[in-house]
């Protein structure tokens, strides 16, 4: 299975946006790339996922490379809410992965009031 | 829509007990996996049901049992409770591959 690299953690203030950056060099043509977040003591919730193009959704943008190796989320205004823990994770549609998601450690975002 | 529900929201039992973690989706999805999460740590998949009348291990099935009852329903169940599955159990369903997974809020177990 392709793999992600996350920094371990990230600090922001809040209302000044946020850039979380994600590595995945092994990536296949068929893998699409997903976000999770984790709020504390809740399960994760889906933020934004896409293949190739960059994507923007009410929670969030995508920006993926031209070569697809990294990724990055960015949230445009960072609010105390969006303390969480972010999961960059590759998901294959379809093939023999069945759906399954392989989450790594994820980068734990803090902001700041 | 209540979306993934679990029960219980947490639990308490002793070494070698057993018990059974419910999980429902009303989303009508097909596909539908349980995670275990231990402090500090990602999910980590234990059984996943690709679609109703399936189910397969995932990476840490041990010491655990599935069954998909029916579309909507998806148990989890612990035959001899040992201390290592103290975790966070939480429930997810998909519609298909193409779209994002859904998570229940979680189940805290803790074996004494």
């Amino acid at each position: 299975d392709a793999k992600t690299t996350q920094p371990n953690s990230m600090e922001s203030n809040e209302e000044e946006p946020v850039h979380l950056p994600c590595n995945h060099s092994t990536i296949s043509g068929t893998d699409y790339i997903h976000w999770y977040r984790q709020l504390p003591s809740q399960g994760p919730e889906y933020v934004i996922h896409g293949l190739t193009s960059n994507v923007n959704n009410r929670m969030a943008s995508l920006a993926i490379a031209e070569d697809r190796k990294s990724s990055t989320l960015i949230l445009h205004r960072a609010t105390l809410r969006d303390a969480a823990v972010y999961y960059c994770i590759l998901d294959n549609a379809g093939g023999t992965s069945y759906g399954k998601l392989t989450f790594g450690q994820g980068t734990i975002l803090t902001v700041h009031p | 829509n209540a979306g993934v529900t679990q029960t219980p929201k947490f639990q308490v039992l002793k070494t070698g007990q057993s018990m059974t973690l419910q999980c429902a989706q009303d989303m009508n999805h097909n596909s539908m996996y349980w995670y275990r999460q231990d402090p500090g740590m990602g999910l980590r998949l234990i059984y996943y049901s690709a679609s109703e009348g399936t189910t397969d291990k995932g990476e840490v099935p041990n010491g655990y049992n599935v069954s998909r009852l029916n579309k909507r329903e998806f148990s989890l169940r612990l035959e001899s409770a040992a201390p290592s599955q103290t975790s966070v159990y939480f429930c997810a369903s998909r519609l298909d591959y193409y779209n994002e997974q859904f998570f229940g809020p979680g189940t805290r177990l803790t074996v004494l």
